[in-house]
């Protein structure tokens, strides 16, 4: 089955530039989408498609996908993006999705 | 505004069932495939079944292939999954997400979970 690999932790300054990776077999033939999650909420869709994001995601965060490594970017962190963000794709031979273990973004 | 609610979590003996609900408020919710997805302490989330619109097909994955039932009422815009043969390792917290309506292939909206612990 197809694997999904992130890194467990980032840690950036208020204000700079926060870059999460996702691994995988050849990533860029698949679409990555990405979820941001608050301990006690629901988590939230910031990035589709590789680089697309949904409405009211601010234009801070970004996304890219380039041979085995997916990245979503968060542009001059706040305190308010310390959360976890995981990657998924849709694995189609199967018809499952497949979740990257999860990265915890801490703003120091 | 779109919302979903799970609900049936509980501290069930190994061995025992439950069944989760997840009641969806507004969209047009039989227009949507939907899934179940869970988080183990410390781990990653954990797709576990797929239904769509309209109930006809299903996909599990291989971890709850026999033991989880996913099913849906499109007349009360409801969720469900029916886990039976509970063990510790399905301790999670268990969401309900909304298949995107255009590509289907990523999760547009989730629920707040509800927690199911498995615990003698």
């Amino acid at each position: 089955s197809y694997v999904l690999t992130q890194p467990p932790t980032v840690s950036v300054a208020p204000g700079q530039t926060a870059s999460i990776t996702c691994g995988g077999n050849n990533i860029e033939t698949k679409a990555v989408h990405w979820y941001q999650h608050k301990p006690g909420q629901a988590p939230v869709l910031v990035v589709y498609d590789d680089t697309d994001r949904p409405s009211g995601i601010p234009e801070r965060f970004s996304g890219s996908n380039s041979g085995n490594t997916a990245t979503l970017t968060i542009s001059r962190v706040e305190a308010g993006d310390e959360a976890d963000y995981c990657c998924q794709v849709w694995d189609t031979s199967s018809d499952h999705a497949v979740f990257g273990g999860g990265t915890k973004l801490t703003v120091l | 505004q779109v919302q979903l609610v799970e609900s049936g979590g509980a501290l069930v003996m190994p061995g025992g069932s439950l069944r989760l609900s997840c009641a969806a408020s507004g969209f047009t919710f039989s227009d949507y495939h939907m899934s179940w997805i869970r988080q183990a302490p410390g781990k990653g989330m954990e797709w576990l079944s797929y239904i769509t619109s309209s109930g006809s097909f299903i996909f599990n994955a291989d971890s709850v292939k026999g033991r989880f039932t996913i099913s849906r009422d499109n007349a009360k815009n409801s969720l469900y999954l029916q886990m039976n043969s509970l063990t510790a390792e399905d301790t999670a917290v268990y969401y309900c997400a909304r298949h995107d309506g255009s590509s289907e292939y990523y999760f547009d909206f989730w629920g707040q979970g509800t927690q199911v612990t498995a615990s003698p």
